[in-house]
C-alpha cells in the first residue's frame, strides 16, 4: 500500500529535550515536506526537500531541522523543543510535478511541557 | 486532527442535501488546484483536482468549480452523507514545488 508513515503518533516531552519525528514514504517520491497544523492557522510548511540532500526552509522553519540522506526518509528534528512547538505535525510526499498534491501521513501530536 | 476544527467556519447540512464549500485562492499564477478532506485524527486526503484551463470537473458525488476571474473555487458534494463530515480545504499549486493551503471549512452532517 502506498503510504507515508510517521512516528510516533503521540509524543509528550519536556522543554529542551531533543526529539526526532521519523517519516518514511514507499512511493519513490522526490518531494517531501513537513507541515504543522494549528487551530485557526491551517497547514504551515516547516521544511521541504526536493530530492536527496536538497532541503529548504518553508514558512515556519525556526526551531526545526531536517535531513534527507535517503530518498524515502525525511526526519524532523527539534533540537530544543519549546511549548510553542506544541502542535499537530504532518509529513507529506509527492512526485516532482505535485500532480495530485501531497500524500500525507497520519500525523504526530506533539505536546511540549 | 483533534483540534483542527477550532476557529474554522462551519457548514451544517441535513443528510441527503447538497453541500457547497467555498475557497478563495491567493495567486492568479496558480495553475492547479486540489480539494482535500481531513477527518478527525487523520491526515488530509485528496478528493478531487482541477487544472486552471478548466472551469468544472466532476467526480463521484463531488464537483469542483473554478472561477479564475474572481480567484474562487467551490466544492459541491451531492447527497451529503454522515461520512462526509470532516474539514475540507483547498490547495493551489503556485509553482512546481509549492502548494498553498487554505484554512478550511468544517462540514457537519445532521442525521
Amino acid at each position: 500500500e502506498a503510504q507515508v508513515t510517521q512516528n510516533p503518533r503521540y509524543l509528550i516531552t519536556v522543554t529542551g529535550k531533543k526529539l526526532t519525528v521519523t517519516c518514511s514514504q514507499n512511493m519513490n517520491h522526490e518531494y517531501m515536506s513537513w507541515y504543522r497544523q494549528d487551530p485557526g492557522l491551517g497547514l504551515r510548511q516547516i521544511y521541504y526537500s526536493m530530492n536527496v540532500e536538497v532541503t529548504d526552509k518553508g514558512d515556519v522553519p525556526e526551531g526545526y531541522k531536517v535531513s534527507r540522506k535517503e530518498k524515502r526518509n525525511f526526519p524532523l528534528i527539534l533540537e530544543s523543543p519549546s511549548p510553542n512547538q506544541t502542535s499537530l505535525y504532518f509529513c507529506a510526499s509527492s512526485d516532482r510535478t505535485l500532480n495530485y498534491g501531497y500524500t500525507f501521513g497520519s500525523g504526530t501530536r506533539l505536546t511540549v511541557v | 486532527g483533534e483540534n483542527v476544527g477550532l476557529h474554522l467556519p462551519t457548514l451544517s447540512v441535513q443528510e441527503g442535501d447538497n453541500s457547497i464549500i467555498n475557497c478563495a485562492y491567493s495567486n492568479s499564477a496558480s495553475d492547479y488546484f486540489i480539494w482535500y478532506k481531513q477527518e478527525s485524527g487523520k491526515g488530509p486526503q485528496f478528493i478531487i483536482d482541477i487544472r486552471s484551463n478548466m472551469d468544472k470537473r466532476q467526480g463521484q458525488r463531488v464537483t469542483v468549480l473554478l472561477n479564475k476571474t474572481v480567484k474562487h473555487l467551490s466544492l459541491q458534494i451531492a447527497a451529503t452523507q454522515p461520512g462526509d463530515s470532516a474539514v475540507y480545504f483547498c490547495a493551489e499549486r503556485y509553482s512546481s514545488y509549492k502548494l498553498i493551503f487554505g484554512s478550511g471549512t468544517r462540514l457537519l452532517v445532521r442525521p
